[in-house]
C-alpha cells in the first residue's frame, strides 16, 4: 500500500505558481497518482493523473521524476478560489482489492490576495 | 462528462432511524463505486467498494451489517446507515468509476458532491 506524505498547509498569493510535492517512496510499478481538489463541504474534484515524466492539462502540471518516488502538482497563476485541500492518490484499483485508495492528510492550499 | 450525483445532499434524522443515500453516474457507467466517510476537518476514509451485481467489500472496521450497499446497476449504488447514531454523523461521499478496461486500470475516480448526515 503506498503511502504519501504532504506538507500539511501551504500559503501563497494571488498570480503566483503553487507546487506542491508528494512523497511516495513505496510506489509499485503498476501505480498511477492522481491529484484532486476539495473544497469545504464538497467531492474531490478530480485535477491531474500521470504515470512518469509530465502531464500538463488546463488547470495544472503534475511532475514525476524517473524514480518515481514523489510528484509535484503544479497551479499556475493561483488565484483566491484555488484555496482548497489537495490530495495526491496513488495505487490503482486492480479488481481484487481497493490498494492504494487510501487518502493521505491533504495539503491546505490558502491563496490571499 | 463523467458525472456523480448524490442524494440527499443533507439529512437530519432520530438516533435509531435508517438513512438510505443514493449514488448516480449520470452519463457513464460505473462497474465500481466506492464509499468514503470523512469527519470534520479530516481525510476522506473508504469504508467500502462496491461492484456492480455483486456483495461490497468492506474495510477493517467497518460494519457490513450496519452500513449496507447495494449496487444494483451500473448507474446506482446505495448506502443505507442502519439504526443510526450520532457517532455516525457525518459526510459521506461516494466516487464511480468504470474498470472494464482490464484488470488493472488507470481509471479515475469522479466524486459526488457528498451527504451531510445529523443524527441526533
Amino acid at each position: 500500500l503506498a503511502k504519501t506524505t504532504q506538507p500539511i498547509s501551504m500559503d501563497s498569493y494571488e498570480g503566483q505558481e503553487v507546487n506542491i510535492t508528494c512523497s511516495h517512496n513505496n510506489i509499485a510499478t503498476n501505480d498511477y497518482i492522481t491529484w484532486y481538489q476539495q473544497f469545504p463541504s464538497q467531492g474531490p474534484r478530480f485535477i491531474i493523473q500521470g504515470y512518469k515524466t509530465k502531464v500538463t492539462n488546463e488547470v495544472a502540471s503534475l511532475f514525476i521524476p524517473a524514480d518515481r518516488k514523489s510528484s509535484t502538482l503544479s497551479l499556475p497563476r493561483v488565484s483566491l478560489s484555488d484555496t482548497a485541500v489537495y490530495y495526491c492518490l496513488v495505487g490503482v484499483y486492480s479488481g481484487g482489492g481497493a490498494d492504494g485508495l487510501t487518502f493521505g492528510k491533504g495539503t491546505h492550499l490558502i491563496i490571499q490576495p | 462528462g463523467a458525472v456523480v450525483s448524490q442524494h440527499p445532499s443533507r439529512v437530519i434524522c432520530k438516533s435509531g432511524t435508517s438513512v438510505k443515500i443514493e449514488c448516480r453516474s449520470l452519463d457513464f457507467q460505473a462497474t465500481t463505486m466506492f464509499w468514503y466517510r470523512q469527519f470534520p476537518k479530516q481525510s476522506l476514509m473508504l469504508m467500502a467498494t462496491s461492484n456492480e451485481g455483486s456483495k461490497a467489500t468492506y474495510e477493517q472496521g467497518v460494519e457490513k451489517d450496519k452500513f449496507l450497499i447495494n449496487h444494483a446497476s451500473l448507474t446506482l449504488s446505495t448506502l443505507t446507515v442502519t439504526s443510526a447514531h450520532p457517532e455516525d454523523s457525518s459526510f459521506y461521499i461516494c466516487s464511480a468509476s468504470d474498470l472494464r478496461r482490464g484488470p488493472l486500470s488507470t481509471d479515475t475516480q469522479y466524486f459526488g458532491p457528498g451527504t451531510r448526515l445529523t443524527v441526533l
